[in-house]
Formats: structure tokens, sequence, C-alpha cells
């Protein structure tokens, strides 16, 4: 199942709400998760279920979707938040991850 | 707190193998799916493939693009998590990352070692 994130990058401000989606190339129901990676650090799980939010993630991060079109949405865009975004599909082996969208500072 | 520790990784000529290795504290290590996910330099993130629990036979899953040359195995006496590296390719380049995977209807990989670096070159 192929993953197509987009847009690949995007610039916005602090405070800025932003969107990123993500289309499955198939249906994957909400087996869907999103992780954020900053520059030399490990993934990190934002989401999970396509709309459940783990443990100790900031509520300004929400999810939506089911089926093949998912959105990850930061309501107002804090510093800390500039990092690469990843979706990932656990509905089918081999599991896939989309292609990221780097969240940089305007 | 969870902690993942992979080590084993650095430089290999092409053919070689390698083996990584991910020591796991702090969790029940036969209760988890574990994985392994690699990211070339500058790229994204890449699944390489899965062991299952104890419950499930230890059966393992992989990506097209490793199967028949990596093998991931698990040693619960010593809570430590492996990646088999045969055949290796220059493509193979990448920081390798140890994740457990834990049960929401799904396996969701919510803690991740600091990843081992493998360059593979001549």
């Amino acid at each position: 199942i192929q993953l197509t994130q987009s847009p690949s990058s995007l610039s916005a401000s602090v405070g800025d709400r932003v969107t990123i989606t993500c289309r499955a190339s198939q249906g994957i129901s909400n087996y869907l998760a999103w992780y954020q990676q900053k520059p030399g650090k490990a993934p990190k799980l934002l989401m999970y279920a396509a709309s459940n939010l783990q443990i100790g993630v900031p509520s300004r991060f929400s999810g939506s979707g089911s089926g093949t079109d998912f959105t990850l949405t930061i309501s107002s865009l804090q510093p800390e938040d500039f990092a690469t975004y990843y979706c990932q599909q656990v509905n089918t082996y081999p599991l896939t991850f989309g292609g990221g969208t780097k969240v940089e500072i305007k | 707190e969870v902690q993942l520790v992979e080590s084993g990784g650095g430089l290999v000529q092409p053919g070689g193998s390698l083996r990584l290795s991910c020591a796991a504290s702090e969790f029940t290590f036969n209760d988890h799916y574990m994985d392994w996910v690699r990211q070339a330099p500058g790229k994204g993130l890449e699944w390489v493939g899965r062991t299952r629990n104890k419950a499930n036979g230890y059966t393992t899953e992989y990506a097209a693009s490793v199967k028949g040359r990596f093998t991931i195995s698990r040693d619960e006496s010593k809570n430590s998590l492996y990646l088999q590296m045969n055949s290796l390719k220059t493509e193979d380049t990448a920081v390798y990352f140890c994740a457990r995977a834990w049960y929401s209807g799904a396996y969701y990989s919510d803690y991740w070692g600091q990843g081992t670096l493998v360059t593979v070159s001549s």
C-alpha cells in the first residue's frame, strides 16, 4: 500500500494552523499512525488509529480520516513543532510510511 | 521508562554481513511485537520488518527490499532483538531503529531507540 503525503514541505509561522494530508492507495480503515521526527532524533508517535492522541502529546495535534484519506492538523503551530511528519499504515504487510512533510519556519 | 538501545552498526563492504542488536528494558519484552525501521541519509522512513510476540509464535514479516537477506530474531532471556543482515548492498546504508510495537486495535510503534548507523561501502 502506497501512502502519499502532501505537501512534501511547507513554511508556516508560529500560531498558524497547519494541515498535512496522507492518501492511501487502497483502503486501510483507520489503521494509520502519525509520527514527528526532529533532525538526528528517533521518530515520536503522535497519533494512532488515525484520530487517537498518544499520551503526552499536546492537544493542539489532531487527526482524522478513514479509508484512504487522512489528515493531521496542528491547530496553533509552536516553535517546537518544526519537524518532519510521517504517516504510516499498519493495516497490511508490508507496513509502509508516507514520504514525509517537512514543516519549516516562515 | 521504556528503553531501547541499538548497537552493532558500522562500515561493511558490499556483499558483507552485519548483525544489529537492540537491548530492551523496563517492559515485558516477550509480550510485545518489535520492529526494525531504517532511514537512509537525508531520506524518509522505511519499515524493514517485524517479529511478533511469544503468544504469536515469534513469527516475522519483512519488506520486499530485504526479504531473503535480512533475518529478525529475538532472545527473550536477554531481552534483546536482532537484525542479521546478509548480502548487504550500498542501498542498505541507513540509520537502523528498533521500535516497540504496542497494541491498540493494531500494532503501533510507540517507543524507539536512538538508532545505529550502517554504512555499506567499498
